[in-house]
């Protein structure tokens, strides 16, 4: 089946550091991908779509200067948190579709983001 | 996408089938029904997915009624690895590929 993978699991830094997760398909390539936010006791929202060799959509309130989305293979998608601040300490999801339709999106196991 | 109604949480004995509802009344006719889980800690996982007939994996039964206004999942036999939240998740077929994540059912499975 379809496998999304996510890097780093977990990441601990300091205040203004900016941090880099990766999100890949493994097995299939992905025109699109996806970036979601999660904070604790809340449900998935999505932050931005990452699309292939163009500049990325981001959500209504998500600053695109902060949250830098780089989609440059078909397998890889790349979120950096510029300048981290502890109120941007959250868990991080990806996700990709291996086809058109009807096929389903799979998701990274996530990226779980702390700063100090 | 149509919006869809979950219960908070459920519980369900160990062994038994759970039966998880989700309401989506506004849903459209080019738009599907998905489910996927979220256990602790770790990213959604895709269930399955229908339109309008009964859909089975080897995960999850889905049942969708005949006006496509409300749909169940059925987890035949539940054990305690099915304790997750669960979310019913409608997409239009073409063009818009998000998901909207609502807050989902929180199933435990009781021992």
């Amino acid at each position: 089946g379809a496998v999304v993978s996510q890097h780093p699991s977990w990441v601990i830094c300091k205040s203004g550091t900016s941090v880099k997760i990766e999100c890949r398909s493994l097995d299939f390539q992905a025109t699109t991908m996806f970036w979601y936010r999660q904070f604790p006791k809340q449900s998935l929202m999505l932050m931005a779509t990452s699309n292939e060799g163009s500049k990325a959509t981001y959500e209504q309130g998500v600053e695109k200067d902060k949250f830098l989305i780089n989609h440059a293979s078909l397998t890889l998608s790349t979120l950096t948190v510029t300048s981290a601040h502890p109120e941007d300490s959250s868990f991080y999801i990806c996700s990709a579709r291996d086809g058109p339709g009807v096929q389903p999106q799979h998701f990274g196991d996530g990226t779980r983001l702390s700063i100090l | 996408d149509a919006k869809t109604t979950q219960p908070t949480s459920m519980d369900c004995a160990e062994g038994r089938a759970a039966n998880l509802p989700c309401n989506h009344s506004t849903i459209s006719g080019n738009e599907y029904v998905y489910w996927y889980r979220q256990i602790h800690s770790q990213g959604p996982q895709y269930i399955i997915h229908g339109l309008k007939n009964n859909e089975t994996n080897e995960m999850a039964s889905l049942i969708i009624t005949e006006d496509r206004k409300s749909s169940t999942l059925i987890l035949p036999h539940a054990t305690l690895r099915d304790t997750a939240v669960y979310y019913c998740i409608v997409r239009v077929l073409f063009g818009n590929e998000k998901l909207t994540f609502g807050t989902g059912t929180r199933l435990t499975i009781i021992p």
